[in-house]
């Protein structure tokens, strides 16, 4: 079936390092792809989307990019700020309905 | 504008009670979905209704759950009987309908169950 996976966490990085966050997809025929972002406290929202392959989301200083031939969608941002720190999840959504089908989460903390 | 509520925020119960947990959708949109969060799942669909079709049950554990949107707006996700296994946090969600990759799913706080 179809399914998200994207690296474990917790990640731990230094203010304005460079982030990559891998996730990898499997699904038939071709999906739409999203990074939600949960901030501590608050609920999931949207960080970017591509909806089909070769597009780049981005927002915020983070982007992806719908790479269709290794069935990826790696998150990278190339500083990131103590602002940054949340739970980042990776999520597709297939032609055949709605939902969304999300990977397992990856905690980002950023240190000063 | 008011984003998507859900009530309560939080809900204590006893093994073999049953729950029902409210979301109050958008305003306007037309799609909601209940999802699941919880430490050894993950994030995991439940239920999707859209408009007036038959609702998406897929993703629902067991027959314990179930759940209705009255009138195309508010949702009452149910739980009958509830197990520990059922302690997670349910999040709803809301979009204006199914676009390919086109509608933007707005989630809510969440109400956190406990089963005990």
């Amino acid at each position: 079936g179809d399914s998200v996976t994207q690296m474990e966490g917790p990640v731990t990085l230094s203010e304005e390092a460079f982030l990559t966050i891998n996730c990898t997809y499997t699904a038939t025929g071709y999906p739409s792809l999203f990074w939600y972002v949960q901030y501590p406290g608050e609920g999931l929202q949207l960080l970017l989307k591509a909806t089909k392959a070769d597009d780049k989301g981005s927002n915020k200083g983070f982007e992806a990019t719908y790479r269709k031939e290794t069935t990826s969608f790696h998150l990278e941002k190339g500083s990131v700020q103590v602002s940054d720190s949340a739970v980042y999840f990776c999520a597709l959504q297939t032609n055949q309905g709605g939902k969304l089908i999300f990977g397992q989460g990856t905690e980002l903390s950023v240190k000063p | 504008g008011a984003g998507v509520s859900q009530s309560p925020s939080n809900k204590v119960t006893e093994k073999g009670k049953d729950v029902e947990l409210r979301c109050d959708p958008i305003s306007g949109h037309t799609a909601l979905y209940w999802y699941r969060q919880s430490l050894g799942q993950g994030l995991e669909f439940l239920i999707y209704f859209q408009g007036n079709s038959a609702p998406d049950k897929s993703g629902l554990p067991s027959d314990r759950f179930s759940a209705e949107r009255t009138g195309g707006s508010v949702s009452t996700l149910t739980i009958q009987r509830t197990q520990q296994e059922d302690s997670a946090v349910y999040l709803c969600a809301s979009s204006f309908g199914y676009k390919r990759g086109g509608y933007e799913q707005y989630f809510g706080p969440g109400t956190r169950l406990t089963v005990t």
